[in-house]
């Protein structure tokens, strides 16, 4: 069965410093591969998706993830964080088996930007 | 609305209560999910549908779980005899079909208490 971990369970940071949200997988087939944001009281929003082709992907909001088959990894940063970054953050697997996007997901990495 | 809306958002059942909460897909997704998601872990996925088939109930934690979709639009999912363990913030989201490539869009969710 797949799983993700989310390797840790909160981030502290300043605003204007870089970030990495660390996410592995395990899985022995191809997958896809997404981070979602949520925000309190909020929905899940997707940041990004990687499905094939190259392996940097970049989304919404300054974030972009890098694909590593190798370590099975599909760690999230962004450049400079901002106050309003503040949120949980979910990384998520599929191997649209049956041919849908059924979701495996992480616990969570919640940021915190401090100023 | 233009999102996938879900009702109520807060539920306060007693133990052994049924509930049954409301998911509005966004207009014309042919996919639907449900998540469950427990405090401080991430979402699990409960069940799937396309229009009104349901394809994938392997998620549902027991038989007091039903989902259905009868006419391939609102979708409820149903509890019965409401137990403390059943407490968590329950998710839905749908996307336009089934493809690797569609987005899925969540609900805001009901957050689910049992006392």
């Amino acid at each position: 069965a797949q799983s993700v971990t989310q390797l840790d369970s909160q981030v502290p940071v300043f605003e204007e410093a870089p970030v990495e949200l660390r996410c592995n997988y395990s899985s022995s087939v191809s997958v896809y591969l997404f981070w979602y944001v949520q925000y309190p009281n909020q929905g899940l929003q997707l940041l990004l998706k990687y499905l094939s082709g190259s392996t940097l992907v970049k989304g919404i909001n300054g974030f972009e993830a890098e694909f590593n088959k190798s370590q099975t990894s599909f760690h999230l940063r962004k450049p400079s964080v901002h106050i309003s970054d503040t949120a949980e953050y979910f990384c998520a697997v599929s191997d649209h088996g049956g041919g849908y996007n059924k979701l495996i997901f992480g616990a969570g990495t919640r940021l915190a930007v401090h100023p | 609305g233009a999102g996938v809306s879900q009702s109520p958002r807060y539920k306060v059942a007693k133990r052994g209560q049924d509930v049954a909460l409301r998911c509005d897909p966004i207009s014309g997704h042919v996919s639907l999910f449900w998540y469950q998601q427990a405090l401080g872990q991430g979402p699990e996925f409960l069940t799937y549908f396309q229009n009104e088939a349901q394809l994938d109930k392997s998620g549902l934690p027991s038989d007091r779980f039903f989902a259905e979709r009868p006419e391939g639009s609102v979708s409820t999912l149903k509890i019965q005899r409401t137990q403390q363990e059943d407490s968590a913030v329950y998710l839905c989201a749908s996307s336009l079909d089934q493809g690797r490539n569609t987005e899925a869009f969540f609900g805001q969710g009901t957050r689910l208490t049992v006392v």
